[in-house]
């Protein structure tokens, strides 16, 4: 079945510093959906790409999906504390468009 | 507007016994679904209801794991039986409908139920 892989698993920086996330599916996407997670949180979500090569950017955060959309990445510049969570990447398998796979996630922490 | 609710926030069951966690949508939207989240890990899909079909539920790990969403809006996920590896968070989350063209909607979850199985 389709897996979506995400690196690295954690990355600690102090604030300030910029944190990028890479995302890889075994699969093609349709789209590819970005959700971050706070500790103790649920999953709120950030952005959806759908175009091949798609730029998107929010504030300090920049999204990225590949040419051949099996591949996304989220970069985020000079990082806060405000920043701490988990980013998961997702994207639609198994045939449909509702159904996601969720990657493993990026905890990020951020040191003040 | 209020957004996904889920009740209980926890709950702590002894194996064996049969769990109930209630989740109610955002108003009006058609889409549901519910995830497993398992510690360290994303949310893996569970099931998918539109309106109140389900249209899919091959991510339920087990005939012991049924879901319900009689009239559309309010959905129980119910655990019989509970075993220890059943202890994870789970998630629902909704969204309004579903989009063509290649796009999804966003998904909307809520807090989430933390079981603990002992």
């Amino acid at each position: 079945g389709q897996q979506v892989m995400q690196i690295p698993q954690y990355q600690h920086v102090q604030e300030g510093e910029d944190f990028t996330t890479y995302c890889n599916s075994s699969t093609t996407l349709s789209n590819i959906q970005w959700y971050k997670q706070r500790p103790g949180g649920h999953p709120v979500f950030l952005i959806q790409l759908v175009k091949s090569g798609e730029v998107k950017k929010q504030k300090r955060l920049t999204f990225q999906f590949g040419e051949a959309k099996k591949n996304s990445s989220l970069h985020i510049t000079a990082t806060q504390t405000t920043d701490v969570g988990t980013y998961f990447c997702a994207g639609p398998g198994g045939g449909s468009n509702y159904k996601l796979t969720f990657g493993k996630g990026t905890l990020l922490t951020v040191n003040p | 507007g209020a957004g996904v609710s889920q009740s209980p926030r926890y709950k702590v069951a002894k194996r064996g016994q049969d769990v109930a966690l209630r989740c109610d949508p955002i108003s009006g939207h058609v889409s549901l679904f519910w995830y497993q989240q398992a510690l360290g890990q994303g949310p893996e899909f569970l099931t998918y209801f539109q309106n109140e079909a389900q249209l899919d539920k091959s991510g339920l790990p087990s005939d012991r794991f049924f879901a319900e969403r009689p009239e559309g809006s309010v959905s129980t996920l119910k655990i019989q039986r509970t075993q220890q590896e059943d202890s994870a968070v789970y998630l629902c989350a909704s969204s309004p409908g579903l989009l063509a063209g290649g796009a999804a909607e966003t998904q909307y979850f809520g807090p989430g139920t933390r079981l603990l199985v002992l």
